[in-house]
């Protein structure tokens, strides 16, 4: 599965736009980005994929750059409850099973 | 609907003590998925199944580890004569499908120090 690089840790003001960059340089043409989140003492949540085009659901929206090389998790309006670590990973085809790295510590700041 | 549901939450053992764990999947999910989580760390995975066929145990850290699904349900993650280095959170997810596209839902873990 190709690599990611994550920042360790970032904050953000609760009520403003949390975005959390992930660069994924060596990503190969069939392979989607997958977002995912864990909460303190929980499992990993899914929040979004994609492959190319952008991507927008009730958590959050997914922007991928048009060489695909990085991408960018928004979360619209920060509440405390998205206090998490965030995964980005690259899930390869054929291959079922998820590579998560270290991701980013998220924590939204009252 | 109801989600993964894993048991014990906790498990304490001492060195050498072997362990069970379990994992109920969704229910008619075909693929179940185990993970390993240090502490600071981001899961690893261990094994997965396909309903009852397990197609991928690459991660399975030695021997002392073995995983099932006889029914192609409930799975059970065996460790043998457990050691200190075991001490970790394990997690299992399931899928509806196999597929790229394909979204895992995890369980919220078992938490398994080994004394």
């Amino acid at each position: 599965d190709a690599k990611t690089t994550q920042p360790p840790s970032m904050d953000c003001a609760e009520g403003r736009a949390a975005n959390l960059p992930c660069n994924h340089s060596t990503i190969s043409g069939n392979e989607y980005v997958y977002w995912y989140r864990q909460i303190h003492s929980q499992g990993p949540q899914y929040i979004i994929h994609g492959l190319k085009n952008n991507e927008t659901n009730e958590m959050a929206s997914l922007i991928i750059t048009e060489d695909r090389k990085s991408s960018t998790l928004i979360l619209p309006h920060a509440t405390l409850r998205d206090t998490a670590v965030y995964y980005c990973i690259v899930r390869v085809v054929g291959n079922e099973k998820l590579t998560f790295g270290t991701g980013t510590r998220l924590t939204i700041i009252p | 609907g109801a989600g993964v549901s894993q048991s014990p939450r906790y498990k304490v053992a001492k060195r050498g003590q072997d362990v069970a764990l379990r994992c109920d999947p969704i229910s008619g999910h075909v693929s179940l998925f185990w993970y390993q989580q240090a502490l600071g760390q981001g899961p690893e995975f261990l094994t997965y199944f396909q309903n009852e066929a397990q197609l991928d145990k690459s991660g399975l850290p030695s021997d002392r580890f073995f995983a099932e699904r006889p029914e192609g349900s409930v799975s059970t993650l065996k460790i043998q004569r457990t050691q200190q280095e075991d001490s970790a959170v394990y997690l299992c997810a399931s899928s509806l499908r196999t597929g790229r596209e394909e979204t895992q839902y995890f369980g919220p873990g078992t938490r398994l120090l080994v004394l």
